[in-house]
């Protein structure tokens, strides 16, 4: 089965800092997704990395994934108030014929000013 | 704006009952996936559908059950609620080896 980790759960950090938040899983994949949640909301989709040392950047959030240790990290530079949100990863694996994402727990962002 | 869209946004059900949530894909997506989020919680694969067939499911018992239409619209039936069917439930439609997008969600509480 399956088993997507993220750490840390929760994350406060001040205005203009930088951070990195793990996602780490137990079994191959070749697609891994970062996702950010608004209180209330619904997913939006901020990264899908491909293939081993993929490494996408928007904005202050940067994402790689390194498929050998089975680790995503999402690094957030100079954080402002407008990132403060939930952010998951997601693996993609099969289930019967179908594809499936696993998520992690999340990670809740507040940035303080 | 993703183009999957979810009705209805919120409803209250008592427990016992039953419910049917709606999902429409974004246009040329045939397949839809339903997720359930707990507060607090990442969501949770529940079940998959392609060209109007289950074809994958996740740890949910069987009072759990959908449907595919022509048009890839789909709908989430759940029977007999309990209280911890309480929870946003997210449709996502793709293709058969795309990304998925999200609908806005559907908020259901069970009193």
């Amino acid at each position: 089965e399956l088993k997507v980790e993220q750490n840390p759960l929760f994350l406060s950090m001040q205005e203009g800092k930088n951070y990195t938040i793990y996602c780490n899983y137990s079994t191959t994949s070749d697609r891994l997704y970062w996702y950010r949640q608004d209180p209330g909301k619904s997913l939006e989709s901020l990264f899908v990395l491909l293939s081993n040392g993929a490494v996408k950047q928007e904005g202050r959030l940067m994402a790689s994934l390194d498929t050998k240790a089975r680790l995503s990290t999402l690094h957030i530079t100079a954080a402002v108030h407008d990132l403060s949100a939930t952010y998951f990863c997601a693996v993609d694996s099969t289930s019967g014929s179908a594809r499936q994402l696993t998520f992690g727990s999340g990670t809740q962002l507040t940035v303080l000013p | 704006e993703t183009g999957v869209t979810q009705s209805p946004t919120h409803l209250i059900k008592t427990r016992g009952q039953q419910v049917t949530l709606r999902c429409s894909s974004q246009s040329g997506h045939n397949t839809v996936s339903w997720y359930q989020q707990a507060l607090g919680q990442g969501p949770q694969f529940i079940f998959q559908y392609y060209r109007e067939e289950e074809n994958g499911r996740g740890n949910f018992p069987p009072r759990f059950s959908g449907l595919q239409f022509p048009n890839y619209s789909s709908e989430l039936n759940v029977n007999a609620l309990e209280l911890d069917d309480s929870a946003l439930y997210l449709c996502a439609s793709s293709l058969v080896a795309g990304s998925a997008f999200f609908g806005q969600g559907t908020r259901l509480t069970v009193v």
